[in-house]
């Protein structure tokens, strides 16, 4: 088992470009969850997505961020005119249910880095 | 909606000693509570949890207590290794038909040999 995989590990923007951030679950897994971590900070929930639906983004700012998770692929949490203050760690989990009977698996995270 | 805090924001021990993190959350309804550690640019590892309807839960040098009335609860680790010295993270969760965490501020535990 591959456990959740993330990709790129780094990521890095210059202002105003786009960040593409993937997100690949564990196998037999159809929830996906994106956090954000902020330098010296805790997790912050942003989107949970079942595939083919979002299912909760009351985390997501607003403006220039979206996520998918397809039918096939990985989900992907895509950032729009990237400013300084996105920078930051964003860990994907995954998990085969909802029932709050499984820990969080989180990927390795993309660092991403806007200068 | 739900707030976890945790404290301290620093702990330091020696090897051998124990560390006690503690955190407190704000909704009564929250029922399941994963402590994570994670050390410098890796991902959070769940290291043990707890649901609401056990008190404690041990697994080896780790424990983890709730107190339901109180609204918090506590990671204890003994006999302390340099090895442990990572940012701890204690996490709440309420049950509305899926898991959305909230994290508390974390704890940076240093071990000195």
């Amino acid at each position: 088992n591959a456990g959740v995989m993330q990709n790129p590990r780094h990521l890095v923007r210059r202002r105003g470009q786009e960040a593409r951030l993937r997100c690949s679950p564990m196998k037999g897994h159809s929830h996906v969850y994106w956090y954000r971590q902020l330098p010296e900070e805790g997790l912050k929930f942003m989107v949970y997505l079942q595939k083919e639906n979002i299912i909760d983004e009351s985390g997501m700012p607003k403006e220039r961020f979206s996520a998918e998770f397809p039918k096939e692929g990985p989900s992907i949490l895509r950032i729009q005119q990237v400013v300084r203050g996105d920078s930051a760690a964003y860990f994907c989990a995954s998990s085969p249910g909802t029932a709050t009977n499984y820990g969080y698996t989180f990927g390795s995270g993309t660092r991403l880095t806007v200068v | 909606g739900e707030n976890v805090e945790q404290h301290p924001s620093t702990l330091s021990v020696q090897e051998g000693d124990s560390a006690v993190i503690k955190c407190t959350y704000s909704d009564s309804a929250s029922n399941y509570f994963p402590w994570y550690k994670q050390e410098l640019g890796k991902r959070p590892q769940l290291i043990i949890d707890i649901r609401s309807n056990v008190g404690e839960k041990k697994d080896q040098r780790i424990a983890v207590t709730l107190n339901k009335t109180a609204k918090h609860f506590s990671l204890h680790i003994t006999e302390t290794q340099p090895e442990d010295s990572a940012v701890y993270f204690c996490a709440a969760s309420i049950d509305t038909g899926f898991q959305k965490l909230v994290f508390g501020t974390g704890t940076r535990l240093l071990v000195s040999p």
